[in-house]
């Protein structure tokens, strides 16, 4: 058990529809970090939290968006869902940024979307 | 991130050791390497990470020659349970945010 949970395991939508996946990071950790990986496909970054603030963005739609909130918990909302979003999504957090290059990341178990 | 190159796919059979190599001829001072190591539908899990010389886990080994333009990752007695992709990654994490993920070397381990 890395220590990041993330909400719901699995879900099915219909195109067109908006969703909103959940990861709570480790106790302590203030990065937050999202990641996509479709079927057969590398983890893609999309975008990450430190501490509530964006740090970083990756290839990141603009249908999708993301917040860390003050509890820390981060929230991925993807709209306008297509068939082609359908992947497994991965949140990670590590510890404090700023730590001389020397750090670990904890991935979730993923969140499975699909839509149909 | 540095550029990383490693080979897209590796077989073994069990009770061997595997040695994959990691190219990153870019690598910048305060950058550190680090393998993380995923199967199928499960998140990445950190293996290893190093900065020079060697380094060793209970896990694995990670050799990092002098001018670290390479690193090895070095897993003993594989087994079944070793399938998976293993990914290098190199950077300084406290600057560089975007902790990247390449293609990654699939190691297949056969009975």
């Amino acid at each position: 058990d890395s220590g990041v949970t993330q909400t719901p395991k699995h879900l099915i939508t219909a195109t067109g529809q908006r969703v909103t996946l959940r990861c709570s990071p480790r106790s302590g950790d203030l990065s937050v970090y999202w990641y996509q990986q479709s079927l057969d496909q590398g983890l893609q970054f999309l975008i990450q939290y430190y501490n509530g603030e964006e740090r970083a963005k990756g290839n990141i739609l603009e249908r999708f968006s993301a917040q860390q909130f003050p509890d820390l918990h981060s929230e991925l909302n993807l709209s306008s869902l297509e068939l082609g979003d359908s992947a497994l999504y991965f949140c990670a957090s590590s510890h404090l940024v700023g730590t001389g290059g020397r750090t670990e990341a904890f991935f979730g178990q993923g969140t499975r979307l699909t839509v149909v | 991130l540095a550029k990383t190159t490693q080979p897209i796919s590796m077989d073994s059979y069990e009770g061997q050791e595997v040695n994959i190599t990691c190219s990153h001829n870019n690598i910048a001072t305060n950058d550190y390497i680090t393998w993380y190591q995923q199967f199928p539908s499960q998140g990445p899990r950190f293996i290893i990470q190093g900065y020079k010389t060697k380094v060793t886990n209970e896990v694995a080994s990670l050799f990092i020659p002098a001018d670290r333009k390479s690193s090895t990752l070095s897993l003993p007695r594989v087994s079944l349970s070793d399938t998976a992709v293993y990914y290098c990654l190199v950077g300084d994490l406290s600057n560089d945010y975007k902790l990247s993920f390449g293609a990654g070397t699939t190691v297949t381990v056969r009975a």
